[in-house]
Order: structure tokens, then sequence, then C-alpha cells
């Protein structure tokens, strides 16, 4: 059963750019997040996403972002016209909601994501 | 809204000492409670959980937690570090049960072993 699948693994992107990440979630998931981590920091919340729902995504910045999840295929988190602010570690993660018990969330490797 | 504060940035422990990494969690209700690790250039590694019942859970590689309410506090601890639990420690909270429906993470506290 494969974990949580992120690529790239490695994003050089310039100034003004287009960046797209992806997310595979572990199998039977259908909840995705999506987190960004800063060198020396903790992991901020972007957005959560259900298939073809988007749940909460009260993390993300008001431009320049946005984040699918298809009924077919992967989460997809794309990051346009990309300044070097950008540049961070994105990690995405899957979960599955048991109705009554508890869940956990498992974390993808993350994307490194570098704007030169 | 609920937080997390790991007041520790760095901890420096001699291999085969115990170990102990605080978290206080700001949250009304009971909460859903994590550790995670993370290696340089890795994941997340979720290494324990507390949903309900027992406060003193148990995860893997030899880590322990316990839940105290009193203090909302989930400190993390280990009776004998090894050098490759040399990484960077995340408490978190959420995840559902009334506790919003994302993961809120501490700062993390970055594990140094001495050998």
């Amino acid at each position: 059963n494969a974990g949580v699948m992120q690529n790239p693994r490695h994003l050089v992107r310039r100034r003004g750019q287009e960046a797209r990440l992806r997310c595979s979630p572990m199998k039977g998931h259908s909840h995705v997040y999506w987190y960004r981590q800063l060198p020396e920091e903790g992991l901020k919340f972007m957005v959560y996403l259900q298939k073809e729902n988007i749940i909460d995504e009260s993390g993300m910045p008001k431009e320049r972002f946005s984040a699918e999840f298809p009924k077919e295929g992967p989460s997809i988190l794309r990051i346009q016209q990309v300044v070097r602010g950008d540049s961070a570690a994105y990690f995405c993660a899957s979960f599955t909601i048991k109705a009554g018990e508890g869940t956990e969330a498992f974390f993808g490797q993350g994307t490194r994501l570098t704007v030169v | 809204a609920q937080s997390v504060t790991q007041p520790d940035i760095h901890i420096t422990v001699s291999e085969g000492a115990s170990l102990e990494l605080r978290c206080n969690y700001s949250y009304g209700a009971t909460p859903y409670l994590f550790w995670y690790v993370q290696s340089p250039g890795q994941g997340l590694q979720l290494l324990l959980k507390y949903f309900s019942g027992d406060t003193l859970v148990q995860g893997i590689k030899g880590f322990e937690a316990e839940f105290k309410r009193s203090q909302s506090s989930f400190n993390l601890r280990k009776p004998s570090v090894h050098w490759s639990d040399a990484a960077e420690y995340f408490c978190a909270v959420g995840l559902f049960a009334g506790g919003g429906n994302k993961l809120t993470f501490g700062t993390g506290t970055q594990l140094k072993v001495e050998l």
C-alpha cells in the first residue's frame, strides 16, 4: 500500500513562472491537506480539499495560489507568477474519515520549491 | 481557535539519556493530539496520537506521551535516546472531534543527540 506520493520532490522555477505541485493520496483516502513549511518555521495550513470540493482555504494566499482535487487524478497545488518568497517545502497529507473514530493524516515527502 | 506551543526550539541530549519534549495546547474541549517527527529533507512521520481513554499513549520507536488535561499538555518522552532520534519533532492538535477541520502544528523542537 503506497503512501502519499508527491511530485516532483524538487522544483526550480524562475520568478514569474508557474509551479504545479502534485499529490496522490493513499489508496481509499478522499481528503487532502496542503501545508507550507518555510525554513526554520513550522507547518502552516493552506487548504483542505475533499474530492471535487474545497472545504477550507483559509490558509491560502488570496492571489496566485489555487488548489484542486478532481474526481480522478491527483490533487494539484498551483502557484502562478512565483516570487522568491514562495520558496518553501510544500507538504500534502491525506486521510479518511471514520464515523465515531479518530483519524490520522499521512504526509508525503514534500515538494521543495526554489524560486530563482 | 486552537493553538499549540512548543517552548523549546532546540534541545541537546546525550545518547542514552532520557528525553522530554514539551507541548502545550490551547483548546476548549478535549482535543485530538499528535506527535510527528521529521528528519532533514523528509516528510512527517506519526509517532503517536491521543484521541481518548488512557492518558499515557505508546508510540513507535520507543516514544510515549502523556495527556494532562489540567496542564493542557501532551509531552513526549523517551527513556533512552539513540543517535538516530536526532530530528525535528512537531506536536499537533485538531483533525476533527470538535477541534476544527485542520491540524494545527507547533513550531517544532529540534533535537540534537551527542554521542
